[in-house]
Parts: C-alpha cells; sequence; structure tokens
C-alpha cells in the first residue's frame, strides 16, 4: 500500500525551529524520477509548493524561504524531513508531504493527509 | 518567478453545469502544468497532468487543454461531488507555484 504520513508538533513558539517528517511507504525515493516535495496551505488560504528532494538527493526550494528551510531525506527510514528555522505567526499553516514521479511528469500523485502547525506565543 | 493566475476566483453553478475554470502563466510554461480538486479539510487531489492527460480513475467529465501561458479545466456535466476547490500547478522550472485557487459552489 502506498501511503504518506506527516508529523511534527502541532504547535511552535516564534522564533523556534519547526521539524515535519513525512513517512512514506510503497515505494522508494532511491527509484529514478521519484520526487517528494513538501506543500503549504494557511487556513483558508491557497496552497504554497515549499521545496522538494529528487532520488539523486538534489534539492529545490521556493524563493521566498530558501534562507529559512531545508529538505533532506533518510532512504534506509523512507522519511523526508523538512526544516524551517525562525517560524513566525504568518507560517501557520497545514504540511503536506507530496510525491511526484516520472510517471506523472512532476505533478503530484499522492498526497499526505497534512499536519497543522500552529506559531503562536 | 513565473506566476500563475487563475480566472474566476468563485464560480456558482448548477448540477449538469459545464464549467470552466482558467488558469494563466505570466510566461511560457509549455504544456507543465497539473489540475487539482480540493475538498474541505482534505489534501489535493490529482486530476490532470501535462496539461491534457487524466489521472487514472478521474471520471471522464473532467479534461483540460492549453498550452504556452493558457490553460483550462472543464467539467462537461457538474455532479455534486465537484463542488470542491480547484488549483492549477506549474512544474516546468523551479519554484514550481500554484494558482491561487478556484472555488465552485452551489448556485
Amino acid at each position: 500500500q502506498v501511503t504518506l504520513r506527516e508529523s511534527g508538533p502541532a504547535l511552535v513558539r516564534p522564533t523556534q525551529t519547526l521539524r515535519l517528517t513525512c513517512t512514506f511507504s510503497g515505494f522508494s525515493l532511491t527509484t529514478n524520477g521519484m520526487c517528494m516535495s513538501w506543500v503549504r496551505q494557511p487556513p483558508g488560504k491557497a496552497l504554497e509548493w515549499l521545496a522538494l528532494i529528487d532520488w539523486a538527493d538534489d534539492k529545490f526550494y521556493t524563493t521566498s524561504l530558501k534562507t529559512r528551510i531545508t529538505i533532506s531525506k533518510d532512504t534506509s527510514k523512507n522519511q523526508v524531513v523538512l526544516t524551517m528555522t525562525n517560524v513566525d505567526p504568518v507560517d501557520t499553516a497545514t504540511y503536506y508531504c507530496a510525491r511526484s514521479t516520472s510517471w506523472t511528469l512532476g505533478a503530484f500523485d499522492l498526497w499526505g493527509q497534512g499536519t497543522l502547525v500552529t506559531v503562536s506565543s | 518567478d513565473i506566476q500563475m493566475t487563475q480566472s474566476p476566483s468563485t464560480l456558482s453553478a448548477s448540477v449538469g453545469d459545464r464549467v470552466t475554470i482558467t488558469c494563466r502563466a505570466s510566461q511560457t510554461i509549455y504544456n507543465w502544468l497539473a489540475w487539482y480538486q480540493q475538498k474541505p479539510g482534505k489534501a489535493p487531489k490529482l486530476l490532470i497532468y501535462k496539461a491534457s492527460i487524466l489521472e487514472s480513475g478521474v471520471p471522464s467529465r473532467f479534461s483540460a487543454s492549453g498550452s504556452g501561458t493558457e490553460f483550462t479545466l472543464t467539467i462537461s456535466s457538474l455532479q455534486p461531488d465537484d463542488f470542491a476547490t480547484y488549483y492549477c500547478q506549474r512544474y516546468n522550472s523551479y519554484p514550481w507555484t500554484f494558482g491561487q485557487g478556484t472555488k465552485v459552489d452551489i448556485k
């Protein structure tokens, strides 16, 4: 069964560092063409792509957050991690991990259920 | 960064209506565009990729077209399950970006 599941803290204080983990099953991030992204959605707002890591360990980031976020993977654990430094209340959002593959030519064919992160003091 | 603009932001329609949503890119993205459907409290669902290819399992009433900078998603006969928010997303070059969404609600 192919699944994605996000995990991490529900509440983070401003200026702290947020660490989110996406644990997946049913496929391998070592497969050629396989990529994993993080996408977020503030309450009532649009989706925002944040970062991508591919099977070759190449990494790409959204322009506005590239100084604050890092994406990494642990293929032995089937996990992808997003780290965001110096969080602010505007970072309050549901954070999704999503898969893209060579079959869908980059589009996200599989999503996790999302995890809501609130940034508040 | 290449910006994606969807129109309309909200669309009121009835069951059985033909519905069209437009997505425009600020510069050419060739045909590297996807469409997603999102229902409240749920993750997005892939409908269309590479501008016009229907994802497996998606009903054939959904179709899409376009290339370059202008794209459309069409629902040929709106069904009760189709009331949702729809997003376009480009993936021709990094950073990838989504449109701001089109909410399809009941007229």
